[in-house]
């Protein structure tokens, strides 16, 4: 029962190279999310999906894209990687039933660009 | 999104009740309150959530008055292990709705020996 699943957990990037983090749930949740924390800080909302094959804009997208080729998977690449992007980022997925809130967390990738 | 407001830290001693506030006075109709916790290095995880009045689980109680704009999370007989940061959000439940969850700052708890 694996539940949220980020990978990779860590990496150091320099700028303008671009990179991929994979978002993997089990739990068979329509909708997944992308948040950043930066230090001391609150989760920001980069982007989010509703479901397979759509993704909207959340409060933070630039710089960011997104994909959610697969249900299970939820894609954030930075194409071209900038200091401002050092943050740890969080991936979420939580169901559409009923009045149930809950979101489930990964683990968070740390991501540091020189 | 309603906004909400919270202390932005709190001391509390080991064994005592520990209850922290948070004002949502744009709620709307459909939004329910949840909050969540978050260790260092670790994605937040799901506390409770409530509409009205009072709800109760085995970690947290959450008390909601009648005007809804604002609620207060109580933590039981707290210990070192709940020293981490609490959000409170307002999330709206509708048909379609996307469900974003936007986070403050949050509330540092802690909790002292």
């Amino acid at each position: 029962n694996a539940g949220v699943t980020q990978t990779p957990k860590f990496r150091v990037l320099k700028t303008g190279q671009s990179m991929t983090l994979l978002c993997a749930q089990d739990m068979n949740h329509e909708y997944m999310y992308w948040y950043r924390q930066d230090p001391g800080m609150g989760l920001r909302l980069i982007h989010y999906s509703v479901g397979e094959g759509t993704t909207a804009k959340g409060e933070v997208p630039d710089g960011y894209n997104v994909s959610r080729l697969k249900k299970q998977n939820f894609l954030l690449g930075l194409e071209s990687a900038a200091p401002s992007q050092t943050s740890v980022y969080f991936c979420a997925s939580s169901s559409t039933g009923g009045l149930n809130t809950e979101a489930f967390f990964g683990q968070g990738t740390r991501l540091t660009v020189v | 999104l309603a906004k909400t407001t919270q202390p932005i830290s709190m001391d509390s001693y080991e064994g005592q009740e520990v209850n922290i506030t948070c004002s949502h006075n744009n709620i709307a109709t459909n939004d329910y309150i949840t909050w969540y916790q978050q260790f260092p290095s670790q994605g937040p995880r799901f506390i409770i959530q409530g509409y009205k009045t009072k709800v109760t689980n085995e970690v947290a109680s959450l008390f909601i008055p009648a005007d809804r704009k604002s609620s207060t999370l109580s933590l039981p007989r707290v210990s070192l292990s709940d020293t981490a940061v609490y959000y409170c959000l307002v999330v709206p439940i509708s048909s379609g709705s996307a469900r974003q969850l936007t986070f403050g700052s949050g509330t540092q708890l802690t909790v002292l020996p």
